[in-house]
């Protein structure tokens, strides 16, 4: 089947740095995005990875290991606007479309 | 212009009205999407159009209605809905839905329905 897991919640400092990890097993893996959600708000794309390593942008990076089945999203200099939650989806071939495989969200507060 | 524009913002309506979800994006985007949203739950996916034909029907109920006039056009037809069917529904395009990698998905900032 297809699975993916990531913590439902984590608390963090302002100023700090923070990992979220995502491990999934899917079939026809075809790359993993990282998205931000705020309360009420639509999700926006944060980075995608569909090589092994790392992808910096600015204070986000997002790791990809395929053969462990495992990303993380790093969070610098956390800012109290970056509370949120964040979504792990592995793009996944099914026949002839790919559609995005959800995680269920890690919800982020950084506080003071 | 990287936007997807969904509405309207907000809508209420009784179990047998009849109301319609619309989205326009003109990136270019040949596959858009739906998704149903519920509160501290990712998003679900509901129908997947690519250039303008259906390709994905995520077994939703036929009182939901999708239709894609035209590449840069989806809408959503509601009809006969039931309160469990409120939720935040959220279009989204991408540049591809099959073949090469890399589909960026850009979400509309959504519908709040409520069905009372």
């Amino acid at each position: 089947g297809q699975n993916i897991d990531q913590p439902t919640e984590m608390t963090a400092t302002e100023g700090a740095i923070v990992q979220i990890n995502c491990t999934y097993q899917t079939s026809g893996f075809n790359g993993l995005f990282w998205y931000q959600q705020h309360a009420g708000e639509a999700p926006t794309f944060l980075s995608y990875n569909v090589l092994d390593g790392l992808e910096e942008k600015g204070r986000f990076s997002s790791f990809l290991s395929r053969s462990k089945g495992y990303s993380y999203l790093l969070l610098k200099e956390l800012q109290m606007k970056d509370s949120a939650s964040y979504l792990c989806a592995v793009s996944s071939n099914a026949g002839n479309n790919r559609k995005l495989i959800w995680g269920l969200g890690t919800s982020l507060a950084v506080n003071p | 212009d990287t936007e997807v524009t969904q509405t309207p913002k907000h809508l209420v309506m009784g179990m047998t009205n009849k109301k319609s979800l619309k989205c326009e994006q003109h990136m270019g985007h040949r596959a858009m999407y739906w998704y149903k949203q519920k509160a501290k739950k990712p998003p679900e996916l509901m129908f997947v159009y690519s250039y303008e034909k259906l390709s994905i029907n995520e077994s939703v109920p036929s009182r939901f209605s999708p239709e894609c006039p035209n590449s840069s056009l989806l809408n959503l037809h509601l009809h006969a809905l039931q309160p469990e069917d409120s939720a935040l529904y959220l279009c989204a395009s991408s540049s591809r839905s099959t073949g090469a990698q890399n589909t960026e998905a850009f979400f509309g900032q959504g519908t709040r329905l409520t069905v009372v």
